[in-house]
């Protein structure tokens, strides 16, 4: 069945980096845009990111501009999201998501932005 | 890129009907047939009800349907159930690949 699993998450301190995956499998995933969303606890949902299926086209959240990156390996079938110079308002649980209409989430993975 | 408009909370009575309204500008909601609901249950993740304004995915049940006029669409559940209490979050296409959440509605189930 179609899932995704996303790892990666923990604590980190202000400015430091951390560097998100989310294994797809179940479809092909060279065929499809992906998504990063974020949720910080007890609030909504945030867009952080879009690829394109083909990886060459990358689009972003104005408050995570410059400092995520977003890319994907089709030869893994996973996704990935690198964040620097993290804040503690980065603090969230990440979910990648599938295709335009994000028809398919992973579970989530939490990241910890503190001292 | 500013948050879509949802109210804090609807609730409704077993077989009532709810809608929950999410108002954009002309450059999301309004300017494009893009528009998404979601179902979140505490501690879970996200779940497609709605994409396309108006269209459902396999699976979901046809209580379930969506609209949109000018900058606002909108998410009628009919025939309410216990099971339908959760969050609720719409999402719209934004142009050159940039999407907005609204900032989500809790539905509870009377």
């Amino acid at each position: 069945q179609v899932q995704l699993v996303e790892s990666g998450g923990g604590v980190v301190q202000p400015g430091g980096s951390l560097r998100l995956s989310c294994a797809a499998s179940g479809f092909t995933f060279s065929s499809y845009g992906m998504h990063w969303v974020r949720q910080a606890p007890g609030k909504g949902l945030e867009w952080v990111a879009f690829i394109r299926y083909d990886g060459r086209n990358k689009y972003y959240a104005d408050s995570v501009k410059g400092r995520f990156t977003i890319s994907r390996d089709n030869s893994k079938n996973t996704l990935y999201l690198h964040m620097n110079s993290l804040r503690a308002e980065d603090t969230s649980v990440y979910y990648c998501a599938k295709t335009t209409d994000m028809d398919v989430w992973g579970k989530g993975t939490t990241v910890t932005v503190s001292s | 890129q500013s948050a879509l408009t949802q109210p804090r909370s609807v609730s409704g009575s077993p077989g009532q009907s709810v809608t929950i309204s999410c108002t954009g500008t002309s450059s999301d909601v309004g300017g494009y047939n893009y528009v998404s609901w979601y179902q979140q249950h505490p501690g879970k993740a996200p779940k497609v009800m709605i994409y396309d304004v108006s269209k459902r995915p396999s699976g979901v049940p046809d209580r379930f349907s969506g609209s949109k006029s000018g900058n606002t669409a909108s998410l009628t559940i009919s025939g309410l159930q216990a099971e339908d209490e959760a969050d609720y979050y719409c999402c719209s296409y934004a142009g050159t690949y940039t999407w907005v959440f609204g900032g989500g509605t809790k539905l509870t189930v009377l």
